[in-house]
């Protein structure tokens, strides 16, 4: 089962490109990585999710690495609606979903 | 239309009250779940049913049961509240329902959460 690790808090301006990083070195090779965010109050929100090619949707991009280790989400153009908590997903067995403490993003004007 | 809706948003009460939360989804998905965040903002699987069946039952006290009527709804019913239940609960749903954990279709729609607040 993948544990991940993510960098406690993160600040963007506005306007400019948020990444932010997660490492999942024990991944197995056939769990998928998925990202949520939480904005304050209210419940997580789905993101992407991606298992070896890079990810993109309305929301973000997704890119994995090579050896799947690391991945990282990419919001294109920071806006301060996108100030949340970001959740790398660690999956176990039967869609167990382990939330780890995450990603506080500031979107900073 | 509300995917995942939760009820009620607040309920405070007092020790040793018995009370009961609510959640229905209207996305036809046959797997339901119950989190628990705590003050320190940790969001903690406790119940996961699918198709009305119990299939993650985490360590949670016995005072919490949850109930499935039908696959809509995953009600959590909590006996004798301690102080330490205060909390918010959100209740969600996914698609997926094979078991392996690995679909691509495992994504969760969460509901807006309910605050409990035992006094």
């Amino acid at each position: 089962d993948a544990k991940t690790t993510q960098p406690t808090s993160m600040d963007c301006a506005e306007g400019r490109a948020a990444n932010l990083p997660c490492n999942h070195s024990t991944i197995s090779g056939n769990e998928y990585v998925y990202w949520y965010r939480q904005i304050h109050s209210q419940g997580p929100q789905y993101i992407i999710h991606g298992l070896k090619n890079n990810e993109t949707n309305e929301m973000a991009s997704l890119i994995i690495t090579e050896d799947r280790k690391s991945s990282t989400l990419i919001l294109p153009h920071a806006t301060l609606r996108d100030t949340a908590v970001y959740y790398c997903i660690s999956k176990t067995s039967y869609d167990k979903v382990i939330f780890g403490p995450g990603t506080s993003l500031s979107v900073i004007p | 239309d509300t995917a995942v809706s939760q009820t009620p948003k607040y309920l405070v009460t007092q020790m040793g009250n018995d009370k009961s939360i609510k959640c229905e989804q209207n996305l036809g998905h046959d797997t339901m779940y119950w989190y628990k965040q705590d003050s320190k903002k940790f969001l903690k699987i406790m119940f996961s049913y699918n198709n009305k069946e119990l299939i993650i039952n985490e360590t949670v006290p016995n005072r919490f049961s949850p109930k499935s009527p039908d696959k809509a709804h995953l009600n959590l019913h909590i006996n004798s509240l301690e102080l330490g239940d205060s909390a918010v609960y959100f209740c969600a749903s996914s698609q997926d329902s094979t078991g392996a954990g690995t679909s691509p279709y495992n994504e969760q729609f969460f509901g807006p959460g309910t605050r409990l607040t035992v006094l």
